[in-house]
């Protein structure tokens, strides 16, 4: 099925846990990128990636890590857990070079706890 | 600091009226575009306009860019209860060696049956 498979679609971590967020494509996007959405604030770019092994951070950065060894996957590690990572995360790829996000993940609901 | 900003925050119409809402950004832009997000869902690209375009249509959608001002407007028109979502205006920039997509806050826009 094509499309951005973002899993897992609810996480609970602890303070100081560390998970990582999966991101996956079949459509051999070149560009992806990783999103936090919180209310009031819109959507904030994290990381992104515009080709394997390339990555540059967005307006976030801090807290998250970002690899990019294969076109098709994009995980996003949060290295230590804090509340203030409490958020939506998305994650989007692009077939364009004109960035169009035309492929959203469904979502990830976070609580750090 | 994000690029681009939405106006007005919230907007609330009768069905059959017109919509528009208005993005301003603050730095040399590839492209435009706006998405739309209905509620705990991911985002649907709408429409993109180049930095060479002024005015591009799409069904009920007219958007205008005006890069002298720095600003666009997205124009629903004869709206619809089902156009009832957030709206997001997303700029493509470059910033070093890659462009990168940069969301607004968004518009809640409620259109009223």
């Amino acid at each position: 099925n094509a499309g951005v498979t973002q899993t897992p679609k609810f996480q609970v971590l602890k303070t100081g846990q560390s998970m990582t967020l999966q991101c996956a494509q079949d459509m051999n996007h070149e560009y992806m990128s990783w999103y936090r959405q919180d209310p009031g604030m819109g959507l904030r770019l994290i990381h992104y990636s515009v080709g394997a092994g390339i990555t540059d951070q967005g307006e976030v950065p801090n807290g998250y890590n970002v690899s990019r060894s294969t076109t098709e996957d994009f995980p996003l590690r949060l290295l230590s857990a804090a509340p203030s990572q409490t958020s939506v995360y998305f994650c989007a790829s692009s077939y364009s070079l004109d960035r169009v996000l035309a492929f959203f993940g469904q979502g990830t609901r976070l609580t750090v706890v | 600091s994000q690029q681009g900003e939405e106006d007005p925050q919230a907007l609330s119409i009768q069905e059959g009226e017109n919509a528009t809402m208005n993005c301003s950004y603050k730095t040399s832009i590839n492209n435009l575009q706006w998405y739309r997000q209905n509620s705990g869902r991911g985002l649907v690209h709408l429409i993109l306009i180049r930095s060479n375009e002024r005015e591009k249509h799409s069904g009920r959608l007219r958007v205008t860019l005006d890069t002298s001002k720095k600003s666009s407007s997205l124009l629903i028109t004869a709206s619809r209860a089902a156009d009832t979502a957030s709206y997001f205006c997303a700029t493509d920039a470059y910033t070093g060696a890659n462009s990168k997509l940069t969301f607004g806050k968004g518009i809640t826009l409620s259109v009223r049956p």
